[in-house]
């Protein structure tokens, strides 16, 4: 039982360049997150998912897109990296149901484009 | 819309004395509200989570915190310090609605004096 787990979990890109986060989770749950964290920022949501088929934005969606390809799996893309997106990046999944309210968390995608 | 206020981006206490963090959260719905821990490099960790029944609530590692409604609060505490607490703590809130989101604080890094 591996949690969440996220690749990769460091990048370097330049600037215009696109890549894709991974992100999946073994745990049957439903709801999936993704999250930047910034100093002093804290951790602001991007995009989540509900439910497989269904994705929502977060307080800062700009410059991303999300696919929730199955129960498991929830990526992040970014078409074309800003150094505003040097960030770390964090997955998170919740469960429903009696008693599975919180999150769980990934390990984290250090980001940084030049 | 939810919303959470972390008062203090640092505190310091001395080894052995209380701590207290504190997190006041604005939500139209009944909160669901969480405290976790981040260590250096490290992703989220639950430490205690309020969601029905009793308002103080225990967690790991000795913290333990209480809602208080009228106050829209969930401070959280220590009686005596720590070396091993000094990290980084968010408050979290989300709500018991369909809405599935989940919304952080902006963070509040523990500083244990020798």
């Amino acid at each position: 039982n591996a949690g969440v787990t996220q690749t990769p979990k460091f990048q370097v890109l330049k600037t215009g360049q696109s890549m894709t986060l991974q992100c999946a989770q073994d745990m049957n749950h439903n709801s999936m997150y993704w999250y930047r964290q910034d100093p002093g920022m804290g951790l602001r949501l991007i995009y989540y998912s509900a439910s497989e088929g269904t994705t929502d934005k977060g307080e800062v969606p700009n410059g991303y897109n999300v696919s929730r390809l199955n129960k498991r799996e929830f990526s992040l893309r970014l078409e074309s990296a800003a150094p505003s997106q040097t960030s770390v990046y964090f997955c998170a999944s919740r469960g429903r149901g009696r008693g599975t309210y919180e999150q769980y968390f990934g390990p984290g995608t250090r980001l940084t484009v030049t | 819309a939810q919303s959470v206020t972390q008062l203090g981006s640092h505190v310091s206490v001395s080894e052995g004395a209380l701590v207290l963090l504190r997190c006041n959260y604005s939500s139209s719905v009944p909160p669901y509200l969480f405290w976790y821990v981040q260590y250096p490099n490290q992703g989220l960790q639950l430490l205690l989570k309020y969601t029905t029944g009793a308002t103080l609530v225990k967690g790991i590692n000795g913290f333990e915190a209480e809602f208080k409604k009228s106050e829209t609060s969930f401070h959280l505490t220590k009686p005596s310090a720590h070396m091993s607490d000094a990290a980084e703590y968010f408050c979290a809130v989300s709500d018991q609605s369909r809405d599935d989101k989940i919304i952080f604080g902006k963070g509040t890094r523990l500083h244990i004096l020798p």
